[in-house]
């Protein structure tokens, strides 16, 4: 069954580092998700991209994140400066239809950041 | 801005009950969605609820969907240990985006 995945498993960073995180896709999707959860929160829209374009972002996403699909399977997340507060475990997903049909977003395994 | 609600935060149950796991949310949406995540693990997709009055159900959970009401419940019955864990409805709305809109989840804990 196709899945999405996502790499490292675990990212420890010193603050004011730069960190990427990756994510494959499932193959035939044409929409993508970042969303981040903060232990024992809720899971929080990060963006959406769509046709190699930002669609939505939300106020989380500040200067300080960058998203990109460099290639035909990979997207990424950047976070140029990370601060003591973007410790989170970071999920990607994705979906192949947008609303209004079905947007089930399938989820990734998570990178869980933690910055020190 | 969109808002979802679930109660309880928090649900003790012993084997072998029925509870129901509510979900209300602010803005007019015909679509719904519950997912299940076990600690430390991914969200994993359990039921798309996408018109008034949809239902359905997947062995001891059954999850129903009142777009007029704005509510959507998870009814859990004669629940197993398996259950244990922590169960977020989402809301997505043509009005916001393609993005989903998580409640802060229901931790689940069956008790044998």
């Amino acid at each position: 069954e196709p899945e999405v995945t996502q790499t490292p498993s675990h990212q420890v960073t010193q603050m004011g580092q730069e960190v990427i995180l990756r994510c494959v896709p499932i193959s035939n999707h044409l929409y993508f998700y970042w969303y981040r959860q903060i232990l024992g929160q809720k899971v929080e829209f990060l963006v959406s991209f769509y046709n190699n374009e930002i669609s939505e972002k939300s106020e989380i996403f500040d200067d300080q994140f960058s998203v990109e699909r460099p290639d035909g399977s990979n997207f990424t997340l950047k976070i140029r400066s990370t601060k003591l507060e973007d410790s989170a475990m970071y999920f990607c997903a994705s979906s192949d239809l947008p609303v209004p049909r079905v947007n089930e977003q399938f989820f990734g395994p998570g990178t869980r950041l933690t910055v020190l | 801005e969109l808002k979802v609600e679930q109660n309880p935060l928090f649900l003790s149950m012993q084997e072998g009950k029925n509870y129901t796991i509510y979900c209300n949310y602010s803005t007019t949406s015909d679509r719904l969605y519950w997912y299940r995540q076990d600690p430390g693990k991914s969200l994993e997709s359990l039921f798309v609820l996408l018109s008034n009055g949809a239902v359905k159900q997947e062995g001891r959970l059954m999850a129903s969907l009142d777009t007029k009401a704005r509510l959507s419940t998870l009814h859990i019955t004669a629940a197993v240990h398996d259950l244990s864990a922590t169960y977020f409805c989402a809301v997505d709305s043509m009005e916001y985006g393609n993005k989903l809109v998580f409640g802060a989840g229901t931790i689940l804990r069956v008790k044998s």
